[in-house]
C-alpha cells in the first residue's frame, strides 16, 4: 500500500524544538519530492516546506524560514522537519504529502494522516 | 504570493443538489490548480488536478474547470459522503497557496 506516516508530534514549550518524521512505503521514495503542510485548529491549510527527490533543493514558507529545516534520508525512506523557536502560531496538525508530476504541473496525490504539534507551557 | 479566494465560504445543500464552488486567483496561474476534499480529523484528499483532470478513483460527479484566474469545482449530484470542506490549491509559483476553504453542509 502506498502511504506516508508522520510521527514526532507532541507537546513542546514555547521556544522549544521538535523533529517530525514522514516515513514512506509502497513506492520508490527517492523519485518523489515531499512537502509539509500544516493546519492550525479550526483553520485552513498552510503550506510549509518542500524537499526535492534527491534532497538538493528545499523551500520554506516565510512564516518558518530560519526556524525550520527539512531533510531526507532516502536509505530510510524518511523525510524530517526539524522545528525550532516554536511559538503558538506553530501549533497545528502537520501533514506530509507526496508530489506527483513536474513543476508547474504538480499535485499532492498522497497525504499522511498528520501529526499534532501543541505549543504550551 | 498568489492569493486564492474561494466562494462561498460555506454552503448549505441537500442530497441530489448540483453544487458549484469558485476559486479566484490574484494573478494568472494557467491551469496549475487542484481541488481537495477534507473531512473532519482526516487528511485532504485529491479530487481534481491540472484544473480539470479527475483523479483516479474519484467519482465522476466531481468536475473542475477554468484557467487563468477563475476556476470552479462542480458536484453534479450531491451524495451524503460529499459533505466536507473543499480547498483549492495553486502550483504556479512558490509559495504554494491554498484557498481559505468552502464548508459544504447539510441543509
Amino acid at each position: 500500500e502506498v502511504q506516508l506516516v508522520e510521527s514526532g508530534g507532541g507537546l513542546v514549550q514555547p521556544g522549544g524544538s521538535l523533529r517530525l518524521s514522514c516515513a514512506a512505503s509502497g513506492f520508490t521514495f527517492s523519485y518523489y519530492a515531499i512537502h509539509w503542510v500544516r493546519q492550525a485548529p479550526g483553520k485552513g491549510l498552510e503550506y510549509v516546506s518542500v524537499i526535492s527527490s534527491n534532497g538538493g533543493s528545499t523551500y520554506y514558507a516565510n512564516s518558518v524560514k530560519g526556524r525550520f529545516t527539512i531533510s531526507r534520508d532516502n536509505s530510510k525512506n524518511t523525510v524530517y522537519l526539524q522545528m525550532g523557536s516554536l511559538g503558538a502560531e506553530d501549533m497545528a496538525v502537520y501533514y506530509c504529502a507526496r508530489q506527483r508530476g513536474i513543476y508547474p504541473a504538480i499535485t499532492f496525490d498522497i497525504w499522511g494522516q498528520g501529526t499534532t504539534v501543541t505549543v504550551s507551557s | 504570493a498568489i492569493q486564492l479566494t474561494q466562494s462561498p465560504s460555506s454552503l448549505s445543500a441537500s442530497v441530489g443538489d448540483r453544487v458549484t464552488i469558485t476559486c479566484r486567483a490574484s494573478q494568472g496561474i494557467s491551469s496549475a490548480l487542484a481541488w481537495y476534499q477534507q473531512k473532519p480529523g482526516k487528511a485532504p484528499k485529491l479530487l481534481i488536478y491540472d484544473a480539470s483532470s479527475l483523479e483516479s478513483g474519484v467519482p465522476s460527479r466531481f468536475s473542475g474547470s477554468g484557467s487563468g484566474t477563475d476556476f470552479t469545482l462542480t458536484i453534479s449530484s450531491l451524495q451524503p459522503e460529499d459533505f466536507a470542506t473543499y480547498y483549492c490549491q495553486q502550483f504556479n509559483g512558490y509559495p504554494i497557496t491554498f484557498g481559505q476553504g468552502t464548508r459544504l453542509e447539510v441543509k
